[in-house]
């Protein structure tokens, strides 16, 4: 599986966009990008996925470059309740779906 | 529907014991996981399953042992409880053949062993 480099924290004032980056240079071209996020030791709640095409629900968005080497997940407009880390993974989507987990980004939103 | 839960929620161990995690999911999802989550770290597999009677190992599967008897059940088991094996358990689940592969977790279960 490709390995995903995220910036281990970033801020973001409260209702401005949170553009979480992040590199997979090595992803392979049946490889998903996949965005989840823990709240405080909360389980893991899903975001998004994406293969090579931009993504939006009503979470987040995910845009995915050209040449697939890295991506970002946006908030649009944050909040307090968003502060949290947020892990990117890549993945091929295989039936067995075993997720490898970096240490993810902590996302800190300020007032 | 209650999602994923587990029991308990916190629990304190002394070495070499044994206890049993509970999970369960009422949602009807084949495909159940473990994981652990030591402080500061992302979460590691530990084991899973793909349906009852049906269960591998994952990235860190030494000292534990997981069974799956029904859809809904899969318990995660720790014998001779060792300090190493302190950490917060998450249970998974995900439908098959989900297309977006959406993982739906429980609380936790936070265990430390002394």
């Amino acid at each position: 599986d490709a390995k995903t480099t995220q910036p281990p924290s970033m801020d973001c004032a409260e209702g401005r966009a949170a553009n979480l980056p992040c590199n997979h240079s090595t992803i392979s071209g049946n490889e998903y990008v996949y965005w989840y996020r823990q709240i405080h030791s909360q389980g893991p709640q899903y975001i998004i996925h994406g293969l090579k095409n931009n993504e939006t629900n009503e979470m987040a968005s995910l845009i995915i470059t050209e040449d697939r080497k890295s991506s970002t997940l946006i908030l649009p407009h944050a909040t307090l309740r968003d502060t949290a880390v947020y892990y990117c993974i890549v993945r091929a989507m295989d039936s067995n779906y075993q997720l490898i987990w970096g240490a993810g980004t902590k996302l800190i939103i300020k007032p | 529907n209650a999602g994923v839960t587990q029991t308990p929620k916190f629990r304190i161990l002394k070495i070499g014991q044994s206890m049993t995690l509970q999970c369960a999911q009422d949602m009807n999802h084949n495909y159940m996981y473990w994981y652990r989550q030591d402080p500061g770290m992302g979460l590691k597999l530990i084991y899973y399953s793909v349906g009852a009677g049906i269960t591998d190992k994952g990235e860190v599967p030494n000292g534990y042992n997981v069974s799956r008897s029904t859809t809904e059940d899969f318990p995660l088991r720790l014998e001779l409880a060792a300090p190493s094996q302190t950490s917060v358990y998450f249970c998974a689940s995900r439908r098959t053949g989900e297309i977006s592969y959406e993982q739906y977790f429980g609380p936790g279960t936070r265990l430390t062993v002394t």
